[in-house]
């Protein structure tokens, strides 16, 4: 596609349920990126890929929070038995940028906006 | 945890004046970058400047960089209405992390 799609849009869960949000980034991107963005805040690291490989993940804020990209294209993030404070904006990024170090501004969705009640 | 912050955190100019906003890192640094925000979308990115480099231009934006002092301005000349958005600086350290480490963000309003 044209920019980098997210669905859904908005979503709301009750406390302990699970979610799974979805990135299809610009087709042929190699990297992806996933981020946490608060009410008022700049966004936070979670996690990147390189194609399928999850090459970083130390963003991530706890074992409840899991994502993948298991054919270098769609990604996923779960968020198991959410919880209040998981209520953020999530912004999937992409870059056609194979280097750890890219010279390239990344590429943005739109975002999912998880509401946890 | 963020790294960049953003001066100030609000800003409200009329139609016509420049808007200047500035960036403040603690780390070594290979590129930073300004990316613009609209309420309720994605960050579209802005402009790179790279560690070696002390200015750079991309139509009404200037962004200097003074690698000593840690710090970056973004300069929007001309204001227009379309303009209004959150800024946000992004750092690419040195230390090869993958990620870019954002600030808080300026809130820039463009008074009609």
């Amino acid at each position: 596609g044209a920019g980098v799609s997210q669905s859904p849009r908005y979503k709301v869960a009750k406390r302990g349920q699970d979610v799974a949000l979805r990135c299809d980034p610009i087709s042929g991107h190699v990297s992806l990126f996933w981020y946490q963005q608060a009410l008022g805040q700049g966004p936070e690291f979670l996690t990147y890929f390189q194609n399928e490989a999850q090459l970083d993940k130390s963003g991530l804020p706890s074992d409840r929070f899991f994502a993948e990209r298991p054919e270098g294209s769609v990604s996923t993030l779960k968020i198991q038995r959410t919880q209040q404070e998981d209520s953020a904006v999530y912004l999937c990024a992409s870059s056609s940028q194979r280097d750890r170090v890219s010279n390239y501004g990344y590429t943005f969705g739109s975002g999912t906006r998880l509401t946890v009640v | 945890s963020q790294q960049g912050e953003e001066d100030p955190q609000a800003l409200s100019i009329q139609e016509g004046e420049n808007a200047t906003m500035n960036c403040s890192y603690k780390t070594s640094i290979n590129n930073l970058q300004w990316y613009r925000q609209n309420s309720g979308r994605g960050l579209v990115h802005l402009i790179l400047i790279r560690s070696n480099e002390r200015e750079k231009h991309s139509g009404r934006l200037r962004v200097t960089l003074d690698t000593s002092k840690k710090s970056s301005s973004l300069l929007i000349t001309a204001s227009r209405a379309a303009d209004t958005a959150s800024y946000f600086c992004a750092i690419r350290s040195g230390g090869g992390a993958d990620g870019l480490t954002f600030g808080k963000g300026t809130h820039l309003i463009i008074q009609p």
